[in-house]
């Protein structure tokens, strides 16, 4: 089946700090990855997303790679700011025999102190 | 910018209770989902929607559950009789169907809770 498992949290950093939290996932099918961001008391928002293999999604300086050969999506960020702190969600959506609902793994609270 | 709206943003139910949950998808979008989220866990997969039908649904979605576009903007998701379970933020999301990925969009959530 498909599935995603990602880092547990929660993640402290300091400011300026290097971020790298780890997303791996099992897929019938090809499918697309995203990240989604939970800022504390608001809803899900995508933050970035790849479609194939070895594409790179990027958005307000976080990156992702769509590495086919690890089956990975590590999300990384040079320099975390304290408005990061937020809880990230990888998922995965197989186009295809469903009608691709995400399979999301279960978060990654990141806390970024000043 | 185009979003999707939820209301209420909470509900607090008793125990047995119907309640309904609301959504205002994208307009021009087609397929409509509802997730939720259990405090502190994952968000899980609920139902897809697609051409006034269910398209998937998922084990927690059982026959206390049901969805409906009762017109050409709202999208609801009723729990019939509601369990301390149940409690629960809920997420509606919508996209349009791309060939290669399925980007869905997702509304600020309505907490359910119930007593």
């Amino acid at each position: 089946g498909n599935s995603v498992t990602q880092m547990e949290g929660p993640v402290t950093l300091s400011e300026e700090a290097f971020l790298t939290i780890n997303c791996t996932y099992t897929a019938t099918g090809y499918p697309s990855l995203f990240w989604y961001v939970q800022y504390p008391g608001e809803g899900l928002q995508l933050l970035l997303k790849a479609t194939k293999a070895d594409d790179k999604g990027s958005n307000k300086g976080f990156e992702a790679t769509y590495r086919k050969e690890t089956t990975s999506f590590h999300l990384e960020k040079g320099s975390v700011q304290v408005s990061d702190s937020a809880v990230y969600f990888c998922a995965l959506s197989v186009y295809g025999g469903s009608q691709g609902n995400l399979i999301f793994g279960k978060g990654t609270k990141l806390s970024v102190k000043p | 910018e185009p979003e999707v709206t939820q209301t209420p943003s909470h509900q607090v139910t008793q125990m047995g209770q119907e309640v309904i949950l609301r959504c205002v998808p994208i307009s021009n979008h087609l397929y409509f989902y509802w997730y939720r989220q259990i405090l502190g866990q994952k968000v899980e997969f609920l139902v897809s929607f697609y051409n006034n039908e269910i398209s998937e649904k998922s084990e927690i979605f059982d026959d206390q559950f049901s969805v409906e576009r009762p017109d050409g903007s709202n999208f609801t998701l009723k729990i019939r009789s509601t369990k301390l379970e149940d409690s629960a933020m809920y997420f509606c999301a919508s996209s349009v169907r791309e060939r290669t990925y399925n980007e869905q969009f997702f509304g600020p959530g309505t907490r359910l809770t119930v007593l």
